[in-house]
């Protein structure tokens, strides 16, 4: 059963540390997605990447924030510094994006982060 | 205004019953549809693709309706497992799968 997955699961850190969280997507997926959830703001789309080249990035703080794609089983979403406002529910999601519109986005577990 | 917007509830359903909800979207080229389901504390699950002309799958039906851009969801006959909140989710104009989610229906099925 091919899974997304995704560590740490839960991360407390303090204001100012580096954060990394890290994604496999599923094997042969080649589309991969950062999401963050929060209650006031819902699932918002961070970043996408599409055969390993990032494709939109906008929805992310660059100031602070990084996505990157080392090699198809990877995707790193890096913050540094961190801040309390950062603390949500980080998803990666992977697809195998057909040039369809009709694309299913298979999610992992989520990485919980709070930032003190 | 949001692009994907849904009534937050919760819709209080007793076991058994039917439950209907849309969501809005106000992108009228929006190329696809989708209800996601999220269990508490879980990662979201695609429930169901939704078809121009509307599908069912088992006891959900989804329902699009380009002129007025909304989507549906009815549940038929609800069990106590489909307590969850339901994502109205959209895909804009990039084909690559880029989606915009709704922030959700919270639906608690009762005894």
């Amino acid at each position: 059963d091919a899974r997304v997955t995704q560590t740490p699961r839960h991360k407390v850190t303090e204001m100012g540390q580096e954060v990394t969280m890290r994604c496999q997507p599923i094997l042969g997926h080649n589309t991969v997605f950062w999401y963050r959830q929060t209650m006031m703001q819902g699932l918002e789309l961070l970043a996408y990447f599409r055969n390993r080249a990032p494709l939109d990035d906008s929805g992310m703080p660059k100031d602070r924030f990084s996505a990157e794609m080392p090699d198809a089983t990877l995707a790193t979403l890096k913050i540094q510094p961190s801040e309390p406002r950062d603390s949500a529910v980080y998803f990666c999601a992977s697809g195998l994006g057909s040039g369809g519109p009709y694309n299913e986005q298979f999610f992992g577990p989520g990485t919980r982060l709070t930032v003190l | 205004r949001k692009e994907v917007e849904q009534d937050p509830g919760p819709f209080n359903v007793p076991e058994g019953a039917t439950v209907a909800f849309n969501c809005t979207y106000s992108n009228s080229a929006s190329q696809s549809f989708f209800w996601y389901r999220q269990d508490c504390r879980k990662e979201p699950k695609l429930l169901m693709s939704v078809y121009s002309s509307g599908n069912e799958d088992g006891r959900f039906t989804a329902q699009l309706n380009r002129a007025s851009q909304y989507i549906s969801l009815l549940i038929r006959d609800s069990k106590l497992s489909d307590s969850a909140t339901y994502l109205c989710v959209v895909n804009l104009t990039d084909s690559w799968g880029k989606l915009q989610f709704g922030a959700g229906t919270q639906v608690v099925v009762t005894p």
